[in-house]
This record gives structure tokens, sequence and C-alpha cells, in this order.
């Protein structure tokens, strides 16, 4: 495995059931945020995106929730998979840049 | 499919060595980006840039330079390699710097300097 996760807070979960993994962003002019999946050996990979003017957005098996009053947002997972397995992290940015602020990261493993 | 490519996986190279890493994209992308990637740090960027022979410096370009003589290639570029650029390094690309836009990543090159 890479090493990028060895300090990684690390969530398990039974494969079939729900994953939340959660992010607390800092900057509370963001935006926009984007929750990304990076597999063992692979790089980061966009999973869904939601704007500071919405709470909630679904797409496939993902919803991300945001909550600005207390600066939080959250990926929720349905039915997870032994697929979902990865490093899950959280990225924010504001209208004006194109820099983002990227989460340290949940490692999500699925139990069989 | 946007295809981010980066010439090595894993390098080992020795402090004080001058290293290249190369990355390659092949969508006709305006932006590239470099990143670093430490255990309990989120990315970090190291340089952007928006156009050939354009950059900008990212948040910790100390050390570390850049080239874009071509559209799809951005190199990294460390003058004197040093053990604490040992890091994961992440290249990305992307056709525009909004949000609607989206960066896609390579699969990264694990850089270890000793």
């Amino acid at each position: 495995g890479e090493s990028v996760g060895l300090h990684l807070p690390t969530l398990s979960v039974q494969e079939g059931d729900n994953s939340i993994i959660n992010c607390a962003y800092s900057n509370s002019a963001s935006d926009y945020f984007i929750w990304y999946k990076q597999e063992s050996g692979k790089g980061p990979q966009f999973i869904i995106d939601i704007r500071s003017n919405m709470d909630k957005r679904q797409g496939q098996r993902v919803t991300v929730l945001l909550n600005k009053t207390v600066k939080h947002l959250s990926l929720q997972i349905a039915a997870t998979q032994p697929g979902d397995s990865a490093v899950y992290f959280c990225a924010e940015t504001h209208a004006g840049t194109y820099k983002y602020i990227f989460g340290t990261g949940t490692r999500l493993k699925v139990l069989a | 499919d946007v295809k981010v490519t980066q010439s090595s996986r894993y390098l080992v190279k020795r402090t004080g060595e001058k290293v290249f890493l190369e990355c390659v994209q092949d969508m006709d992308h305006e932006n590239m980006f470099w990143y670093r990637q430490d255990p309990g740090l989120g990315l970090r960027l190291i340089y952007f840039s928006y156009d050939v022979k354009m950059k900008e410096k990212g948040d910790i370009p100390e050390g570390y330079s850049v080239s874009r003589e071509k559209k799809e290639r951005f190199s990294l570029i460390l003058e004197s390699a040093s053990t604490n650029q040992t890091s994961m390094y992440l290249c990305a690309s992307s056709l525009g710097i909004t949000h609607d836009y989206e960066q896609y990543f390579g699969p990264g090159t694990r850089l270890t300097v000793t």
C-alpha cells in the first residue's frame, strides 16, 4: 500500500452497510467543495461536488451533505462495496482562485 | 477519456541529485498542476501552469522549478534533491480553472531521496 495512508483515521464498514465520512473545512469563504477517492497506487478521482448554495447533493450511491454553520462536509456511501475501499478526502475552494485546500483524508476499509 | 501519465511510479535518488519528474496529458488542457502528498497533510500545490512557458508558484515552491515547453507536458525539477523532498508527487490537468472544470490526476510518482 501507499504510505500516504499511514497516518489516516480509518473507518471500517461491513459490506452492504452505509458509510459516512466526515470533513471539517477551514475557510468560511469557501463556496465549492469536492470529494475525492484515492485507491492504492492511483491518483485522486473526483466523486461528487457541491456548491455552497446547496445543503445536499446526490449521485449514484453517494450523497454529500454540507453544513455551513459548523463548516462541516460529509460523504455518505450507500450499500458499501469492496471496491469502495480507498482513501477519501475533501477539498474546498472559492470563486476567484484556482487553488484548493485539501483535507488529509480518511481510509475506508470494507469488511467482507 | 482524459489521461494524465507520469513518467515514473517509483524513483529513488541521492541527496544533491537533479531530479526530473515528467507529466503528460492527452486532452489538450490549458492548465497543469504539480502537487505533493505527504502523510497527515493534504495535497499541497507546488506549481501551476496556465499555458506554454507560463507558470505560477503554488504554496510550497521552494526547492522546485518547472518547465512547460509544450502544452501537453509539464515537468517538475528538483535542482538539488534533499531528503525532505521524499514524497508522493501528483500531476493534474484541467481545461479551465473555475469550479466548472475538473482536475484530472495522474497516478503519482513516489520519490525517495536518500
